[in-house]
């Protein structure tokens, strides 16, 4: 199936410095979104961007579907932009599924 | 419009006992998958409904069943809890699911002791 990987991991920034988490994939895909989860374990939608770019405020992102991976910038970052942001692609090659990445987990200091 | 809903949003059972939660979609959306999230293993895929018939099925065993009634409400059912049942299960809905937005709700934190 699918494969999809984010990077990195963890991240840890101070206040109003900028970003980019990856999210690569392995399969062509018909659907790529971004979340943010919040402490209480929300998912947050924030870009339901299968190709191209978009933009809402001071977030952006990506898709290169060419190339299997989409690009997630944060800019001037924020302590209440900590948590954990998720990438989720769905292929319809194995089923109707949505697989998600491992997530990065954001932390941002005051 | 009302956000995706689901219930309880905490329970807690034992070991061997048997739970139901449930998830109403956002009105209009006619497609609802289930998700686990647990620390070690992430997010995970249990199944996904769409017109009352299950369109496909996670890695999960049999213990794991769900449904989804004429009105688009989804029930999963989780039979002899075991403690590795633990975890944050989320609902997500969208309006036919080939590839359109999944909006999520506040899931619900079961605990099995």
């Amino acid at each position: 199936g699918i494969q999809v990987e984010q990077s990195p991991p963890d991240l840890i920034l101070q206040e109003g410095a900028n970003s980019t988490l990856r999210c690569n994939f392995s399969d062509s895909v018909n659907n790529l979104q971004w979340f943010h989860q919040n402490p209480w374990g929300q998912l947050i939608n924030l870009f339901y961007i299968p190709s191209g770019t978009k933009q809402n405020g001071r977030l952006s992102a990506t898709t290169v579907a060419t190339e299997r991976y989409s690009l997630l910038y944060i800019s001037s970052s924020q302590t209440t932009d900590s948590g954990v942001y998720f990438c989720a692609v769905r292929s319809n090659t194995g089923g109707f599924k949505t697989i998600f990445g491992a997530g990065t987990r954001l932390f941002v200091k005051a | 419009k009302a956000g995706v809903t689901q219930t309880p949003r905490y329970l807690i059972k034992t070991r061997g006992q048997q739970v139901t939660l449930s998830c109403s979609p956002i009105s209009g959306h006619r497609s609802v998958s289930w998700y686990q999230q647990t620390p070690g293993q992430g997010l995970q895929f249990l199944f996904e409904y769409f017109s009352e018939t299950q369109r496909n099925k996670g890695n999960f065993p049999g213990r794991f069943s769900g449904r989804q009634f004429s009105n688009s409400r989804s029930e999963m059912n989780v039979s002899t809890l075991e403690l590795g049942d633990s975890a944050l299960y989320l609902c997500a809905s969208g309006l036919d699911g080939t590839g359109t937005e999944q909006y999520f709700g506040p899931g619900t934190r079961l605990t099995v002791t």
